[in-house]
Parts: structure tokens; sequence; C-alpha cells
């Protein structure tokens, strides 16, 4: 089975500064990597995903994410955080079995102005 | 527009009572999740649907049905079965395949009182 872990619950930056959150993941076959964002009480929103194909990633809001096989990661950053930035941020890989997304237990990301 | 409608935003039951969940879309998707998030714990599957009329059980499915008669609607009921029913339900759909992404509701936060 495919899992991924998210390292850190809670990270926080300056505003301005550059957003790290960090995603391993466990996979025998190809993963497919997604990144979400949640804000309160709301439900999630894609940013990014990997499937095949160019190993750096663009994704909304000027987020981006580097799939390295070889250290099964799949980090995700922004040069410059801004506080509408704030937000819980999810990893998450494809299940080959049964089809669904599999998800890290999410990373708080808080901006300090 | 298109989405993922979830009613109601905000639910409250009582012990020992049945509470049904709605989700509705109209993406045409044929895939529909349901989701259980807790602070801390992530998003945990609880049941998916690759197609009308077949469900199957996720990770945490004990206390929980779903239903799925038509494409457009896979209704959680949360039973009294279930000993700690307060949380974020989140349901969410897709095309079928381990590439795509899932698009999500806006969710509905349960509680017991």
């Amino acid at each position: 089975a495919q899992s991924v872990t998210q390292l850190g619950s809670h990270v926080s930056v300056s505003e301005g500064a550059l957003v790290l959150l960090r995603c391993n993941y466990s996979s025998s076959v190809p993963p497919y990597l997604f990144w979400y964002v949640q804000y309160p009480n709301q439900g999630l929103q894609l940013l990014l995903k990997y499937t095949t194909g160019a190993t750096l990633v663009k994704g909304i809001n000027g987020f981006e994410a580097e799939f390295k096989k070889s250290e099964t990661s799949f980090h995700l950053t922004k040069p410059s955080a801004h506080m509408s930035d704030a937000a819980e941020y999810f990893c998450a890989v494809s299940d080959t079995g049964r089809r669904a997304l599999t998800f890290g237990s999410g990373t708080r990301l808080q901006v300090q102005p | 527009d298109g989405g993922i409608t979830q009613s109601p935003k905000y639910l409250f039951r009582k012990e020992g009572q049945n509470v049904t969940l709605s989700c509705e879309q109209n993406l045409n998707h044929d895939a529909m999740y349901w989701y259980r998030q807790d602070p801390g714990q992530g998003l945990r599957l609880i049941y998916y649907s690759q197609i009308v009329n077949d469900f199957q059980k996720g990770d945490i499915a004990e206390g929980y049905s779903v239903s799925r008669e038509k494409k457009e609607s896979f209704p959680l009921t949360v039973t009294s079965a279930q000993k700690n029913p307060t949380a974020f339900y989140l349901c969410a759909s897709s095309i079928p395949g381990r590439n795509t992404e899932a698009f999500f509701g806006q969710g509905t936060r349960l509680t017991v009182v």
C-alpha cells in the first residue's frame, strides 16, 4: 500500500520568507502525488500534482514541488510567503489498489507579519 | 458552475440517532468518496464508489453506511454504532484513474450533543 508522511505538523514563517513543507512517500510502484490546501472550515483545493514527466511541478498561487525518486520526497515550496498562504496543507498519494487518495496528517502553515 | 455540494454545513446529532449527510456532484464523475477529518490525523477514507450501484469500504467504515443509486449522489449515514462521530466530513469525486485528482465539497461538521 502507498503512504505519505508529512514532517512537521506546524510550520511558521515570516511574510516574504521561503516556505518549505515536507512530504515523503512510500510506494512500490511509480507514485502519483498531490498537494492540497485547506482553509478553515472549507474543503480541499488542489495546488499541484505529479503524475509523469517533468519532476518539477508548478501549481497555483506560486507554489511548486519537486519529485525526487532517490529521496522518495515531494516537498512543497514557495519562494516568498504571503499572509494569505496561512492554511493547512496536505500531501496525498494515489493508491493503486483502491483508486483513492491516501493523505498525510497535514501541516499547518502560519505566516507571521 | 460544476462542483460538489455537501449539506448541511453544520449538523448536530443526539447520541443514539442515525444521521445522513448529503453529497451531490454535477461534474459527471464516476468515482465518489467520503473522508473523515479529525485534528492532527489528516483525512481518512470511509467509503468509496467507482461506479453507480457499487461501493467499497475504506479504512474506517465501521459505524457508517452509504448508497450509490445515482451517479450524482453519494449520501453517507452515520449510525448509532459509530462511537465517536464528532468530526468534519468531506465528500469528493473524480474521474476514475490513478493520475486524476479528487474534487472536494465544502464539508459537513457533525457534532454529537
